[in-house]
């Protein structure tokens, strides 16, 4: 069973650019989630998405955006990148009714210069 | 964003001892979660608890869901180096998708 991968695992963008960031969920996984981790800090939800449609989202600007594929893969999207943009970008996945068995990449490093 | 409070910020202890950490909230959440996150790694679920007052071990660890539904505590017992790191907690609202984080208590211990 492989679990959620995410890339890249490092990213260096300029600030007013925009960026896609990739998760591969869980085998047998339906839900992913996006979070967002400032240093030192704990992560914040951006959005969740199921079945294809965002299912809920956080305290974030439309600038933040994501796709979820039938294979049940998604991207998260930053347009007109700001330097507090600069985290760590986690992505979870988990079945939907399972008990929140929510499973975490390694996450992509994003720095906005 | 909301973050829930947790405490303490950071412990520092020798190998044996035993810690406790505590998360609180201001919201009553159905689901209380606690989570280890390694540098460079994202967090990993060490225990789930999902009804008020239950206490869950996990080998070393036992966490328990506060009767009030606003807080939840994990103690480690027995500390070998391999514990060192973030602890995280988080929190679900009824009806609610998203895990409401706490700011973290890092774990060192002293040779």
């Amino acid at each position: 069973e492989t679990g959620v991968t995410q890339s890249p695992t490092h990213l260096i963008k300029t600030r007013g650019q925009q960026v896609t960031l990739r998760c591969s969920s869980q085998s047998g996984h339906n839900t992913v989630s996006w979070y967002q981790q400032a240093l030192g800090q704990g992560p914040q939800f951006i959005f969740q998405y199921y079945r294809e449609e965002e299912n809920g989202r956080g305290n974030f600007p439309p600038r933040f955006s994501g796709l979820q594929f039938p294979n049940y893969s998604s991207e998260l999207n930053v347009n007109a990148l700001e330097l507090d943009d600069s985290a760590l970008y986690l992505c979870a996945s988990s079945s939907q009714g399972d008990g929140y068995g929510y499973t975490f990449g390694s996450g992509t490093r994003l720095t906005v210069v | 964003g909301q973050q829930l409070n947790q405490s303490p910020q950071s412990m520092f202890i020798q190998e044996g001892e035993d810690v406790s950490m505590n998360c609180t909230s201001s919201s009553i959440f159905n689901t209380w979660l606690w989570y280890k996150q390694d540098p460079g790694e994202g967090p990993v679920l060490l225990i789930a608890l999902y009804k008020a007052g239950e206490l869950t071990s996990n080998g070393r660890l036992t966490a328990q869901f506060g009767i009030t539904r606003k807080d939840s505590f994990l103690n480690i017992s027995a500390s070998i180096p391999s514990d060192v790191g973030i602890y995280f907690c988080a929190g679900r609202l009824p009806g609610n998708e998203k895990l409401t984080f706490g700011t973290g208590t890092r774990l060192t211990i002293i040779p």
